[in-house]
This record gives C-alpha cells, sequence and structure tokens, in this order.
C-alpha cells in the first residue's frame, strides 16, 4: 500500500523560510507525479504546484511563482516543497499528494489519488 | 485566471437523499474537472476524474457530469459517511492553473 509520509510540523518566524519533505514508502518514483497542496485554516484547498520525477519538470501556481521551490531525490524517493519569505498567510496545512501509477501528464496533477497525511506550519513573531 | 464558482455552500439533506452539488467556471475547460470529498481533519480523497470518471475504490453512488463551463457532483443516496465537505477542482494544463472551488459542506439532517 502507497503511503506518503511527510515531514513534522514546523514553527517560523516572518520572513523566514520552510521545507517540508514527502517520502513515498512505494512505487518506482517516477512514475507518477506529485503535488503541493495546502489548506489555511478553516479554509479552502490551495494548489502550490507540482513536480514530475520522470521529465524533472516543474511547474508552480503563478501565486507562488517567485517564493517556491518543489524537487524531488528519486534516490530516497522523497519531494520536498520549499517556501520562502514566509507571512502570517502563509500557516497553513501543507499536504503532499500523487497521481495513480502510469499517470504522469501535466493533467495528472490533479487526479491526486495519494495523499500525505498533512504539516502543519505556523508562521508567528 | 479561470475562476471557479461552487455551490451551494452548505447542504443539509437527510440519509437516501439525491443530493447535487455545481461548479461552474468562468471560461470553458472542456472535461478538465476533478471532485474531492473532504472528511474533518482528513486528507482529500479524489471522487471523480476527467468530469465523470469514477476513481478507482470509490462507491457507484457518486458520479459526475458536465462539459464546458457547467459540472454536477452527483450523490444518488446520500449515506451517513458522506458528511464532508466536497471540492472541485479544474485544471488548465496549459497556463498551468489549477484551481479548487469554494467548498460545499455537506451535512446530514
Amino acid at each position: 500500500q502507497v503511503q506518503l509520509v511527510q515531514s513534522g510540523a514546523e514553527v517560523r518566524k516572518p520572513g523566514s523560510s520552510v521545507k517540508v519533505s514527502c517520502r513515498a514508502s512505494a512505487g518506482t518514483f517516477s512514475n507518477y507525479v506529485i503535488s503541493w497542496v495546502r489548506q489555511a485554516p478553516g479554509q479552502g484547498l490551495e494548489w502550490m504546484g507540482g513536480i514530475m520525477p520522470l521529465s524533472g519538470t516543474v511547474n508552480y501556481a503563478q501565486k507562488f511563482q517567485d517564493r517556491v521551490t518543489i524537487s524531488a531525490d528519486e534516490s530516497t524517493s522523497t519531494a520536498y516543497v520549499d517556501l520562502r519569505g514566509l507571512t502570517s498567510e502563509d500557516t497553513a496545512l501543507y499536504f503532499c499528494a500523487r497521481s495513480p501509477p502510469q499517470c504522469t501528464t501535466i493533467s495528472c496533477y490533479a487526479r491526486l489519488h495519494y495523499w500525505g497525511q498533512g504539516t502543519q506550519v505556523i508562521v508567528s513573531t | 485566471d479561470i475562476q471557479m464558482t461552487q455551490s451551494p455552500p452548505t447542504l443539509s439533506a437527510s440519509v437516501g437523499d439525491r443530493v447535487t452539488i455545481t461548479c461552474r467556471a468562468s471560461q470553458s475547460i472542456t472535461t478538465r474537472l476533478a471532485w474531492y470529498q473532504q472528511k474533518p481533519g482528513k486528507a482529500p480523497k479524489l471522487l471523480i476524474y476527467k468530469a465523470s470518471s469514477l476513481e478507482g475504490g470509490v462507491p457507484s453512488r457518486f458520479s459526475g457530469s458536465g462539459s464546458g463551463t457547467e459540472f454536477t457532483l452527483t450523490i444518488s443516496s446520500l449515506q451517513p459517511d458522506d458528511l464532508a465537505t466536497y471540492f472541485c477542482l479544474q485544471y488548465d494544463s496549459y497556463s498551468p492553473e489549477f484551481t479548487f472551488g469554494g467548498g460545499t459542506k455537506v451535512e446530514i439532517k
């Protein structure tokens, strides 16, 4: 059974950065795509960006383009999201999610079958 | 940017009722739409992709329809386990941009 295991909760000060990891427990790492989605307290869902390990392609939502980096390490089956210039508005639960096997096109960023447990990021003075 | 308007924001229905949730796109997205279910304190779960394709393992009481700018998620017979918030997700593969609707909270009467 595929599991996505995310790193633990983080507390950061405004202006700093945070890096969240997401390790896949099974499956060929390059055989799917990964999206990062966040959810502010009591709010809806927001797609931040994604990565296609097979091609190395990374795509970002325009809102985050200037301050987010998504990467992946195939040797450890781990994906990362690095968010800089944090403000209180970045306080949220951050999820990684991946497509089913063999779903490797850009539209597969929306076909998110497996999800991590979420990582709470709190930005506060 | 493509905007998604989801309605209603909340919905109260009885077990066994047929429930319909709607998402409207600000411009045509053909069938580039997915539906997710999120239970309190949990990660979202994919129900439908490509507007009407049922994801593996999802009960057949869930169905999706629509194309262009108007889409619906239907629960044919509401069950207690369906208590959740439902989100649509549109994907513009060209930009690319992926935009969630505002969500519909389904309550059981």
